[in-house]
Formats: C-alpha cells, structure tokens, sequence
C-alpha cells in the first residue's frame, strides 16, 4: 500500500512560475525525499529532509517538513519547461528504514 | 559505477509463463528494493532487503511473486505463472541505510 498521499494529482504552469506540491505520510520517519521522474523513465533523486529540519533548499528546489502534521511541500521556483516530469514524495521509515512513495504529481510547464 | 542495472527493458510474455526480472544494485548498496509502478496503483513497494536478506515483502501482492538476493551484487523477481494483470513496469532501487535511492531504468512487462 502507498505510504501517503501527493496533492495535486496534476498541475500545469506557465513557464516561471512557481509549482508548489504537498505530501502526507503515514508512520514516523528518518527522512523525506523528493524525485523526479520523466516520462518512460527511472526516478532521480532531488532532494531530502531529515526529520529533524524543517526547510531545506537546493537550487530552485524548496523543501518543507511537518512532522506533527506528516506532511511535506516541494516549492519549485522560477520553472522552466523541462520541469515537465512527475514528481514523487517518499518517507524513509524510522521502523525498518522502509521507502515509500506517495501517488506523485504530474507537472506541466507551458513554455 | 554504472548505476543500478535492470535486465530486460522490455518483455513480452504469454499468460502462464514464467517470467524472470533482474537487478544488479550498486556496489557497496546494502538495501535493495523492488516496485511495481502501474497508472492505477501508483509506484508500489513489493519487497526490500537489508543485506541479501528479505525485511518485508507484505508488497508482493500473491504466492505468484518471488524474489531472491543470492549475493550483494544481484537480486531476480519472478512471476510464475504470469497474468495481463501483472503487466507494469517494476524498478529496483539501491541504497544505503539512509541517504536516498537509486533507480534502475525498469522492465517494462507486458503479458498477453
């Protein structure tokens, strides 16, 4: 079963905007990761939070962390069209070190 | 390092035969996962190992389903007998105890 829930299931932006996705999880957990996944491919690795931080940056890419809600964001500023891909939130569980992924979001940035 | 490797990319099968997918993790990964990703079920976790050995396997959704870590350097899952409702493509992924995964490129299975 997946661990939690990526809201919203699809989004479509204009090019240089911000695209903001949010993550539910269900257990306690080491960290939470973010990645990518283009069409027909493997999933990459963007970034993670461990459970005791609250915002991480890297990049363009922002990441919040809410442990008393289990919830996650990803900000992804100044977008570009080649941001166009699905992203994925997966929670690295305290018990067994478990990875699981949330449904995902589909972006569409429109150059 | 090559990154983790899936064989095949692609395979097409007959309902009732067995099929075999394999992965070689990267060197050094202790944790090993296989999943399943289909557009209706998301990307689902079937089973994990921690050095060679099976920690859970409550993803692997039938006695049809079985996986095998015979060495740090390879792992198989195998379906046998095959249906259409296994069709989807399934990743592995390697890792160390915390840090993040790394992804195969996935074996796109069809069965007819």
């Amino acid at each position: 079963s997946q661990q939690g829930e990526e809201d919203p299931q699809a989004l479509s932006i204009q090019e240089g905007e911000n695209a903001t996705m949010n993550c539910s999880y269900k257990t306690s957990i080491n960290n939470l990761q973010w990645y990518r996944q283009n069409s027909g491919r493997g999933l990459v690795h963007l970034i993670l939070i461990r459970s005791n931080e609250r915002e991480k940056h890297s990049g363009r890419l922002r990441v919040t962390l809410d442990t008393s809600k289990k919830s996650s964001s990803l900000l992804i500023t100044a977008s570009r069209a080649a941001d166009t891909a699905s992203y994925f939130c997966a929670s690295r569980e305290a018990a067994g070190n478990k990875l699981t992924f949330g449904g995902g979001t589909r972006v569409l940035v429109k150059p | 390092d090559a990154g983790v490797i899936q064989s095949p990319r692609h395979e097409v099968t007959e309902m009732g035969q067995e099929v075999t997918l394999r992965c070689k993790p990267i060197s050094g990964h202790d944790y090993l996962f296989w999943y399943r990703q289909t557009m209706m079920r998301g990307l689902e976790l079937l089973i994990y190992f921690n050095n060679n050995v099976p920690i859970d396997d409550s993803g692997m959704p039938e006695d049809r389903f079985s996986a095998k870590m015979p060495n740090a350097s390879f792992s198989t899952l195998k379906i046998q007998p095959s249906e259409p409702r296994d069709s989807a493509v399934y990743f592995c992924a390697s890792s160390l105890y915390s840090p993040e995964a790394f992804f195969g490129q996935g074996t796109r299975l069809t069965v007819v």
